[in-house]
């Protein structure tokens, strides 16, 4: 069965980057499917960031594009986002998740979600 | 962007009612329209996709509709687990937007 898991700080500082890790588990990155983040924010909105494909290719939401990172490691069967100059407007939950398109594209496999706080 | 308008932002029901939640898209999105479930403390759950499709799992009692701009899911003989939140997006065309939510609470 194929579960991700979501890491990394639970607390980052105006201005610097936020690094997240979502490692993968029951299936290969590289085999198939689109890896994406999406983010709930306090008030409850949820966004799309982006994603990194089987084949490495990136497409990110053009509102994050001049700040946002997507890649990955595949010998740790890992995909990690970076996001910089972040400010509290980036405090949120972020999830990874599997994407698929399919009559429409859709997000079936989520990791549990990470709560990411920007604060000095 | 697609822009996506989800109505009610919130609906008390008791067990055994049905409820609709619908899902207004800016734009013709062709029925790539998906519906997801979510609870406290947990991630999204797929309830539907391809504004009709049930996901592998997911009760009969839950069921979508709609097309070009319209879409709606409709919860037959509401259980208590279903009470929750639920978040239509788009499915179509990046960036992949979301509604606003329905919270669906115990009357």
């Amino acid at each position: 069965e194929i579960q991700l898991q979501e890491s990394g700080p639970g607390l980052v500082k105006p201005s610097q980057s936020l690094s997240l890790t979502c490692s993968v588990t029951g299936y290969t990155i590289t085999s198939g499917y689109d890896w994406s983040w999406i983010r709930k924010f306090p008030g409850n909105k949820m966004e799309w960031m982006g994603y990194i494909s089987y084949s490495g290719s990136t497409n990110y939401n053009p509102s994050l594009k001049s700040r946002i990172s997507i890649t990955r490691d595949t010998s740790k069967n890992q995909f990690f986002l970076q996001l910089n100059s972040v400010t509290t407007e980036d405090t949120a939950t972020y999830y990874c998740a599997r994407s698929w398109v399919y009559y429409g594209f859709w997000f079936a496999y989520w990791g549990q979600g990470t709560l990411v706080t920007v604060s000095s | 962007d697609i822009q996506m308008t989800q109505s009610p932002t919130s609906l008390a029901a008791s067990v055994g009612e049905s409820v609709t939640i619908t899902c207004l898209a800016s734009e013709d999105i062709y029925g790539s329209l998906v519906w997801y479930q979510q609870k406290p403390g947990k991630s999204p759950q797929l309830l539907i996709y391809g504004a009709t499709i049930l996901e592998d799992g997911i009760p009969s009692r839950f069921s979508g509709s709609g097309s070009d701009t319209q879409y709606s899911l409709k919860i037959n003989s509401l259980q208590p687990e279903d009470f929750a939140s639920y978040y239509c997006q788009n499915g179509l065309s990046t960036p992949y937007t979301f509604g606003a939510g329905t919270k669906l609470e115990l009357k």
